[in-house]
């Protein structure tokens, strides 16, 4: 059965703390994605990494950071947490191939809340 | 550039009854995909049905259909027999070949089943 994780549920960061979001997929998928839910607005791409150590900026990556040192692992960098960073955060991941779009598999997300 | 646009914030259903959820996409691309995920409350995205444009076929998933019109670029979810287990947020999402598999989303659609 497909599975990704998020590190926490729940978050209550301050502003101006660095703040990291873990995820884990062990499905060897390559591409990994972070987005960013708020109501009214749908999912929003902030990174994604289509490889170990690659990364391409999604729509809204201003005050966010990305790393991806094992192929199964994604975190998302908050460098100093702003209270407009309070949102859902979904992470995300599918696999790749020539001529296709493969499904993404969501974990639960984590509602950072930032004071 | 592409986007979604999902113009029902909000629906509700009886039990047992049918609804459809409206879903436009614009693009200047031939080929692509659409998708329907579904987000139960406090519970992960799942997909709940795909559809390549190349194929004229409309998909089909159990209780779950679409209605593809490609010139009118609408992407519409008919969900037949509704189940309280359909309540959910319905999110109309698109990629195209070669986006790595990247998703634009739409706003989302709230739906509600009476029982």
């Amino acid at each position: 059965d497909v599975k990704v994780t998020q590190s926490s549920r729940y978050l209550v960061k301050r502003t101006g703390e660095k703040v990291f979001l873990e995820c884990v997929q062990d499905m060897d998928h390559e591409n990994m994605f972070w987005y960013r839910q708020d109501p009214g607005l749908g999912l929003r791409l902030i990174y994604f990494s289509y490889d170990v150590k690659m990364k391409e900026k999604g729509d809204i990556p201003e005050g966010y950071s990305v790393s991806r040192e094992k192929k199964e692992r994604f975190s998302l960098i908050l460098e100093s947490a702003s209270t407009n960073q309070t949102s859902m955060y979904l992470c995300a991941s599918s696999l790749t191939g020539s001529g296709s779009s493969y499904e993404q598999y969501f974990g639960p997300g984590t509602r950072l809340t930032v004071t | 550039a592409q986007t979604v646009t999902q113009s029902q914030p909000e629906m509700s259903v009886q039990e047992a009854e049918t609804v459809t959820l409206s879903c436009t996409y614009d693009t200047s691309e031939s080929d692509y995909y659409l998708f329907w995920y579904k987000q139960p409350p406090s519970r992960q995205m799942i997909l709940v049905i795909r559809q390549e444009a190349y194929k004229q076929q409309n998909a089909t998933e159990n209780r779950f259909s679409v209605n593809f019109q490609k010139a009118a670029k609408s992407f519409s979810l008919k969900i037949s027999d509704s189940q309280l287990g359909d309540a959910a947020m319905y999110f109309c999402a698109y990629s195209f070949r070669g986006a790595t598999n990247k998703l634009i989303f739409g706003t989302g659609t709230l739906l509600a089943v009476q029982p």
